[in-house]
């Protein structure tokens, strides 16, 4: 298996400029979430989804778009990038929501200039 | 908002040295997790321990959790450099729909 992937690993955007970052997984999970990391801090969750089809806000959804049309994928949409995005976003899933292991990919690095 | 503050934010021990790390926490939770983070890496699961838990081994790592207190600490026993990394606690309760909330981790360097 390949576990959680996440693409790109690196990307430099403009302001405005919009973008997906793209998360895979091939282990049949139905919880699969985004975080962002900022420097020096932990995780904050920004959506999650419980299924195909089902999706929902986390404590920092302002400015991300999620979808789940399948259990395999989950991509993130940035809509309009700010400065404020520039961050390091982590993917991850596990076979629930609740007293699971997530698995975490390796991360996007995004700079907003 | 940050559910888990982790104590002491930066450690540093030499190898063979036990190394601890204290997480506190707000609101009453299902279960408490630790993650560890290579520079540049993504999360590795550690352990999981659920609020009727009291103590949980891994090999030379050890977790307690005090629900009283709001509490767990990690315990890592005859540390090695490849230990070298940021822990993070997450607890996952009902009041975040059983999302998980980080901390903001601790930074461990263990020298040769």
């Amino acid at each position: 298996n390949a576990g959680v992937t996440q693409t790109p690993k690196f990307q430099v955007l403009k302001t405005g400029q919009s973008m997906t970052l793209q998360c895979a997984q091939d282990m049949n999970h139905e919880y699969m979430s985004w975080y962002r990391q900022d420097p020096g801090m932990g995780l904050r969750l920004i959506h999650y989804s419980v299924g195909a089809g089902i999706t929902d806000q986390g404590e920092v959804p302002n400015g991300y778009n999620v979808s789940r049309s399948t259990t395999e994928d989950f991509p993130l949409r940035l809509l309009s990038a700010a400065p404020s995005q520039t961050s390091v976003y982590f993917c991850a899933s596990s076979y629930s929501s609740s007293g699971e292991t997530q698995y975490f990919g390796p991360g996007t690095r995004l700079l907003v200039l | 908002s940050q559910q888990g503050e982790e104590d002491p934010q930066a450690l540093s021990i030499q190898e063979g040295e036990n190394a601890t790390m204290n997480c506190s926490y707000k609101t009453s939770i299902n279960n408490l997790q630790w993650y560890r983070q290579n520079s540049g890496r993504g999360l590795v699961h550690l352990i999981l321990i659920r609020s009727n838990e009291r103590e949980k081994h891994s090999g030379r790592l050890r977790v307690t959790l005090d629900t009283s207190k709001k509490s767990s600490s990690l315990l890592i026993t005859a540390s090695r450099a490849a230990d070298t990394a940021s822990y993070f606690c997450a607890t996952e309760s009902d009041n975040a729909g059983n999302m998980l909330t980080f901390g903001g981790g601790t930074r461990l360097m263990v020298k040769p």
